[in-house]
Parts: structure tokens; sequence; C-alpha cells
């Protein structure tokens, strides 16, 4: 166990639809990375925040965003959702965000799009 | 934009033997740092060994152990005394010292070990 939750763990929608993934990071963390693993596509890094602030951007679709809230946990919005949308979200976490951290990965949230 | 390369798939090792997974990358910067990733069925990823780009000497954490040359731009795992717990996806990653922080995946390559 990592130390880091992700809600909810699968999650079946219609596409067009919008979802909200949350993560809550390690006690202590300050850094959260958000990534998507999908089986076409590989393990894609989309976004990073640290302490409330997005620190580096990835191959984040302008469908998605995502924040960083006080209390540190962190929410990815899908919208407008499509097929290929459909994969593993990975939320990961550190201390600072600072290279070369090593991340705690969460369970992963499996969104399937039908 | 950089690229990470596996060009093994698959690969099996009998228990106990050693096994060496290969990762290439392709960068024109200097300053970076390269990760190796278990992500065993649980899915989970979990962090193996990191190395720093202007580190000379190579990474070793315990039986795991890595051939980083930097002009060949040449990363490789090396799993001594493989157990069955080693039977993983693992995947190779790049991630930027200066340019954005982005992290860049290899495809990974699937380990099996053979009781």
């Amino acid at each position: 166990d990592s130390g880091v939750t992700q809600t909810p763990k699968h999650l079946i929608t219609a596409t067009g639809q919008r979802v909200t993934l949350r993560c809550s990071p390690r006690s202590g963390d300050l850094s959260v990375y958000w990534y998507q693993q999908s089986l076409d596509q590989g393990l894609q890094f989309l976004i990073q925040y640290y302490n409330g602030e997005e620190r580096a951007k990835g191959n984040i679709l302008e469908r998605f965003s995502a924040q960083q809230f006080p209390d540190l946990h962190s929410e990815l919005n899908l919208s407008s959702l499509e097929l290929g949308d459909s994969a593993l979200y990975f939320c990961a976490s550190s201390e600072s965000g600072n290279v070369p951290e090593t991340q705690y990965f969460g369970p992963g949230t499996r969104l399937l799009v039908l | 934009a950089q690229t990470v390369t596996q060009s093994q798939p698959e690969m099996s090792v009998q228990e106990a033997e050693t096994v060496t997974l290969s990762c290439t990358y392709d960068t024109s910067e200097s300053d970076y740092y390269l990760f190796w990733y278990k992500q065993p069925p649980s899915r989970q990823m979990i962090l193996v060994i990191r190395q720093e780009a202007y580190k000379q000497q190579n990474a070793t954490e315990n039986r795991f152990s890595v051939n980083f040359q930097k002009a060949a731009k040449s990363f490789s795992l090396k799993i001594s005394d493989s157990q069955l717990g080693d039977a993983a996806m693992y995947f190779c990653a790049y991630r930027s010292a200066n340019t954005g922080n982005q992290f860049y995946f290899g495809t990974g390559t699937s380990l099996t070990v053979i009781p």
C-alpha cells in the first residue's frame, strides 16, 4: 500500500458524459501527478500539481482538466468522453515534486466509456 | 519530443537466474533522469531504480542494477537472482530536468519468471 488513495476504483459511463476522478496523496506529500494508461498508447503523463499550482503539463487533452485543492487532494475532470478515453488513470504523489524524487502511485481508477 | 524505446515486449527468466531488460531513449538534453518502474498484476506502479544523468556511477538497489551508457543513450536494467515476485511489466521512463519536467515512458517489457 503506497498511501495514495484513488476513488472510484471502477467507473463505467457513456460517451459524451463527464466524470471526476479523485486522488488523495500520501500524508505530507505536496505534489500530485496524473497518468493515463491505455492499451494502445501505453503510459502517458498528463499533468503535475505542486501545492495547488500546476507544475508540469504533458499530453493532457483540452477536454480534461485537473486541480489540486488546499487540502492537497486532487481531482481529474474528464468531459465529453469518447470511447478512446477508456483507460486506467493513475495518480501519484511525491514530497515536493522535484526530480529525482520517488513517486508513489495509487491503485488507479479504471474508466470504461461505452 | 523525447522518446523512450523498449524493444523487448516480453522476456522470461529462470528463477535465480539473471535477466537484462533493454531501454534506449532519444534526447538532445544533457540534464535528465531515468527510471525503471515495475507494474505487477495489481497494476500499481512501483519505482525500482532511478539514475541521474550527471552521475557516471550506475545505480544499484539490492538485486536491481542499471547499465547507463549516456553516449549511447542506453539504460538497461539487470535483475539478479530472479524471484517469482519479480514477474511484472517493467517500464523505462525519462524525465527532463528542465523543459517542463515531462515524463516519457516506454511501452513496457513483460517479464515472466519460470520456477
